[in-house]
């Protein structure tokens, strides 16, 4: 069964702390991205990487951090540096241009709050 | 501008069609998206259209696409109350970057 995961689906954090959120896919995809979404304003590019080992600076990337050590992971780090972290977090993966649509497949979402 | 412009609710009675309206920024955009995302979940690929197309009919779904004002549109036929859900609409511009708008929430009264 192909798909995207990501834990945990709801993280509390206490300032100060940085926290890890996995985003796991087995769709053999070669990219792979992280929003940040808050009410009314639709999804916003943190990070995103277009194979193993580079990955690049979306718009609001201040305050994060990822890796992209294999091809089925890319974690994304919450550091202390970021002020305004409590969002919902959204993984995705994009279909290989081979196969015609250029499609992004989306995880399920990690809830993250400050406390 | 990279926005990509919704509007914000919509409200339709079981049954009835329900449209779904979408501007979009980039005319070089090579594809456009409708997702589907229900409360605290992930965005579900509803269906998607390539640039030189007009229409895409998949089932309960029409899409519509007017490029010369970069108009999209999403009919859904007979909305149910499990449509209720926030809609998105994506474009692509053929590089890495997803333009996103803010969601229209479609509220279907029983």
């Amino acid at each position: 069964d192909g798909g995207i995961t990501q834990s945990p689906k709801y993280l509390f954090r206490k300032e100060g702390q940085n926290v890890t959120l996995s985003c796991e896919q087995n769709l053999n995809h070669d990219a792979m991205y992280w929003y940040r979404q808050d009410p009314g304003q639709g999804l916003r590019l943190i990070y995103y990487s277009q194979i193993v080992n580079d990955f690049q600076k979306g718009d609001i990337a201040e305050g994060y951090s990822v890796s992209r050590e294999k091809k089925e992971s890319f974690p994304l780090t919450v550091t202390s540096a970021q002020k305004n972290p409590t969002a919902f977090y959204l993984c995705a993966s994009r279909a290989p241009l081979r196969l015609g649509t250029d499609t992004q497949y989306f995880g399920p979402g990690t809830r993250l709050t400050v406390l | 501008g990279e926005d990509v412009e919704q509007s914000l609710f919509l409200s339709v009675r079981e049954g009835d069609s329900s449209v779904i309206n979408c501007t979009y920024t980039d005319s070089s955009s090579t594809y456009l998206y409708w997702y589907k995302q229900e409360p605290g979940a992930g965005l579900q690929l509803l269906t998607y259209i390539f640039s030189n197309m007009d229409m895409k009919q998949d089932q309960r779904l029409t899409v519509l696409l007017n490029k010369k004002d970069k108009h999209l549109s999403l009919r859904i036929a007979d909305t149910q109350t499990g449509d209720s859900a926030i809609y998105f609409c994506a474009e692509f511009g053929g590089t890495y970057k997803y333009i996103f708008g803010t969601g229209t929430r479609l509220k279907v009264l029983a």
